[in-house]
C-alpha cells in the first residue's frame, strides 16, 4: 500500500558521473517535492512541482535538476555528484501547495 | 530550521511518557506538524494540529499547542523501543513551504 515509492532505495556513484533519482507516488497529489537530507540535519527543500511548473528554491545549486513526465513520477537529477552530495534524498508529494505532505522511504546516495 | 528549535535528545524509559518540546516563531502558521524518523528511512507523518486548536489526541499520542508562547509539543503515552527514532516539528505558513526544527533523537531504555 506503498503511497510515495522511491527507486532505488541505495544508490551508489562515482564522483562526476550522472546519477537519477526516481519517485512515484499513487496518491493523485498534485505537487511533488525533493527534499536533501544529510547526516544529523533536518530536510533541506530542493524544489517542488505544483502540476508541471516548476519551482527552485534560491539556494539549489545548479547541479541539480528535475523532471515530472506525469503526476505519478517525478525524477531528481545530478549532473555531477561531488562528494558534498552525499545524502539522503526525500520525495514528498501533497495534494495542493498547502496541504499536508507525505514523504516516501528515501534514496540513500554514496559518492565514490 | 532556524526558525524551529527542538531539543537535540531525549531519553525515556520503556512504559514512561516522553515529552518532545518544539517552539517556533512565525505566528501566522498555519499547521504545525510532527514527523518521526527511524534509521535509514524516509519521515512518517504521526500527527498535526491546525493552529486554532489547543490540543489534539491520537491514541498514545497527544499534542499540545500554546499559540501565545509558540510552543509545540509531542507527548508519546507508555513509550515502546519501537518509538526509538529523530522526531521532527515543522510548521507550515501556509504555503508550500514547511520549516523543519533539527529534530529530537529518542531513545527508548529498557
Amino acid at each position: 500500500d506503498a503511497m510515495v515509492i522511491q527507486n532505488p532505495r541505495y544508490q551508489v556513484t562515482q564522483f562526476g558521473k550522472p546519477v537519477t533519482l526516481s519517485c512515484s507516488q499513487t496518491l493523485n497529489h498534485n505537487v511533488m517535492y525533493w527534499y536533501q537530507q544529510k547526516s544529523s540535519q533536518a530536510p533541506k527543500l530542493l524544489f517542488h512541482y505544483y502540476d508541471k511548473d516548476f519551482n527552485n528554491e534560491a539556494d539549489t545549486p545548479d547541479n541539480f535538476q528535475s523532471r515530472r513526465p506525469n503526476t505519478s513520477f517525478c525524477f531528481l537529477d545530478i549532473r555531477s555528484p561531488g562528494l558534498g552530495d552525499a545524502a539522503m534524498y526525500l520525495c514528498a508529494t501533497s495534494r495542493d501547495q498547502r496541504d499536508t505532505q507525505y514523504f516516501g522511504p528515501g534514496t540513500r546516495l554514496t559518492v565514490l | 530550521g532556524e526558525d524551529v528549535e527542538q531539543s537535540l535528545f531525549l531519553s525515556v524509559r520503556e512504559g514512561d511518557s516522553s515529552v518532545i518540546n518544539c517552539t517556533y516563531t512565525d505566528s501566522s502558521s498555519t499547521y504545525l506538524y510532527w514527523y518521526k524518523q527511524e534509521p535509514g528511512a524516509g519521515l512518517q507523518l504521526l500527527t498535526y494540529i491546525f493552529s486554532n486548536m489547543d490540543m489534539k489526541q491520537d491514541q498514545r499520542l497527544t499534542v499540545l499547542l500554546n499559540k501565545k508562547d509558540k510552543h509545540l509539543s509531542l507527548r508519546i503515552a507508555d513509550t515502546q523501543t519501537g518509538d526509538s527514532a529523530i522526531y521532527f516539528c515543522a510548521e507550515s505558513m501556509g504555503d508550500y513551504k514547511l520549516s523543519f526544527g533539527a529534530g529530537t533523537t529518542v531513545t527508548v531504555r529498557a
